[in-house]
């Protein structure tokens, strides 16, 4: 199946920009996705990288790099609402029709 | 749209016990999900279903069954409630499979077992 690794804990300051790392075996790969979960809610869906290169949303920017197996999730001009976990999830090795996640990164925007 | 719907939002069961837990969703998506996440963890796939009448296992499926009977609802059974099954259990689904198809979740059911 699939390995997908990001760091556990990040704290940033509010106002500041911060990067999330996320590693993931390349065999088999068709895409990464990152979704953003506040605590006591559901996942929420952020971004989908498919090709190299840096996609870029408001705020939230998601970097790709297949041929290193790296993702990047970039948040600008923190805000304390940013504080959750930010999810890096894609298809299971072998089957397009799972995704693996991994177990979050959890990010708290101090004032 | 409601999107994706579940039903109870919290739960105690005694160990033994059996509960079906609800999800429907009113987009017409083909492709539902059942994943469980523990404290700190990320989300494990239980079963999934590419449509109706079709299921298949996901990565944790023992102790769990699910039916999707129509396109709308994908519940999970469980039997002989175990504390292991102690957890959040989300439902979600998506209009086709993994590619580049976001998946929407429901609000979660917190299921204990004592």
């Amino acid at each position: 199946g699939q390995n997908i690794d990001q760091p556990t804990e990040m704290t940033a300051t509010e106002g500041a920009i911060v990067q999330i790392n996320c590693t993931y075996q390349t065999s088999g790969f068709n895409g990464l996705f990152w979704y953003q979960q506040h605590a006591g809610e559901a996942p929420t869906f952020l971004s989908y990288n498919v090709l190299d290169g840096l996609e870029e949303k408001g705020r939230f920017s998601s970097f790709l790099s297949r041929s290193k197996g790296y993702s990047y999730l970039l948040l600008k001009e923190l805000q304390m609402k940013d504080s959750a976990s930010y999810l890096c999830a894609a298809p299971s090795s072998g089957s397009a029709r799972q995704l693996t996640f991994g177990s979050g990164t959890q990010l708290t925007v101090l004032p | 749209n409601a999107g994706v719907t579940q039903t109870p939002k919290f739960r105690i069961l005694k160990i033994g016990q059996s509960m079906t837990l609800q999800c429907t969703q009113d987009m017409n998506h083909n492709y539902m999900y059942w994943y469980r996440q523990d404290p700190g963890m990320g989300l494990k796939l239980i079963y999934y279903s590419v449509g109706a009448g079709i299921t298949d296992k996901g990565e944790v499926p023992n102790g769990y069954n699910v039916s999707r009977s129509t396109t709308e609802d994908f519940p999970l059974r469980l039997e002989l409630a175990a504390p292991s099954q102690t957890s959040v259990y989300f439902c979600a689904s998506s209009y086709r499979t993994s590619y580049g198809n976001e998946q929407f979740f429901g609000p979660g059911t917190r299921l204990t077992v004592l």
